[in-house]
């Protein structure tokens, strides 16, 4: 099991330009979540997602971010319209469907930067 | 609304040391609270969780609700200890969102 999946590593992009970063879970996982990670902070809850269910997006700023985790295919965190205040790094995680262990288990993040 | 604190964002002590690494939550139902770690060049990994009561690595961690602290302990730090340490709270049995604290970067000296 290849673990979770994140691409690109590192994304450049010019203001105004549209950003995707793509999550593959582990195998077997159904639960998708991301977060973001600012310089000097923790990890902030983004948006939890289950196979074309967004079951939680508390964390999501109102515009210009969505998500989704489709049937078919990677999780995609899509961002529209970047300003240098996204640059940050983008980490996805996934976990088991219910009834297993909760565990989530941590792709090695897109690191984002805008200019 | 909750909040996971770690009041040191450096630690560095010395091989065969004690350690611990202080974390305060705040919230005000039941919490489930987890110790993840990020060695250099790794992704993200959890280290234990409070529900599990187990030791891994030598890290042991209590729950302690009154002063709600979940303080992450070992007797005798090894080198490879080295790693940033981040405590993060689920509301809800761990199968929703974490909440994480800031990171504490531990650094083990020979």
């Amino acid at each position: 099991n290849a673990g979770v999946m994140q691409n690109p590593r590192h994304l450049v992009r010019r203001r105004g330009q549209e950003a995707r970063l793509r999550c593959s879970p582990m195998k077997g996982h159904s639960h998708v979540y991301w977060y973001r990670q600012l310089p000097e902070e923790g990890l902030k809850f983004m948006v939890y997602l289950q196979k074309e269910n967004i079951i939680d997006e508390s964390g999501m700023p109102k515009e210009r971010f969505s998500a989704e985790f489709p049937k078919e295919g990677p999780s995609i965190l899509r961002i529209q319209q970047v300003v240098r205040g996204d640059s940050a790094a983008y980490f996805c995680a996934s976990s088991p469907p219910e009834g297993a262990t909760y565990e989530q288990y941590f792709g090695p993040g897109t690191r984002l930067t805008v200019t | 609304a909750q909040r996971v604190t770690q009041p040191e964002k450096l630690l560095s002590v010395f091989k065969g040391a004690p350690v611990e690494l202080k974390c305060n939550y705040s919230y005000s139902g039941s919490p489930e609270l987890f110790w993840y770690v990020q060695y250099s060049r790794q992704r993200l990994q959890l280290l234990l969780r409070h529900i599990s009561r187990e030791s891994i690595k030598g890290f042991t961690a209590d729950l302690n609700k009154g002063e709600t602290s979940f303080h992450l302990k070992k007797p005798f730090a090894q080198e490879e200890d080295s790693a940033m340490y981040y405590c993060a709270l689920s509301a809800q049995g761990g199968s929703e969102k974490l909440v994480f604290g800031k990171g504490t970067k531990l650094t083990v000296n020979p």
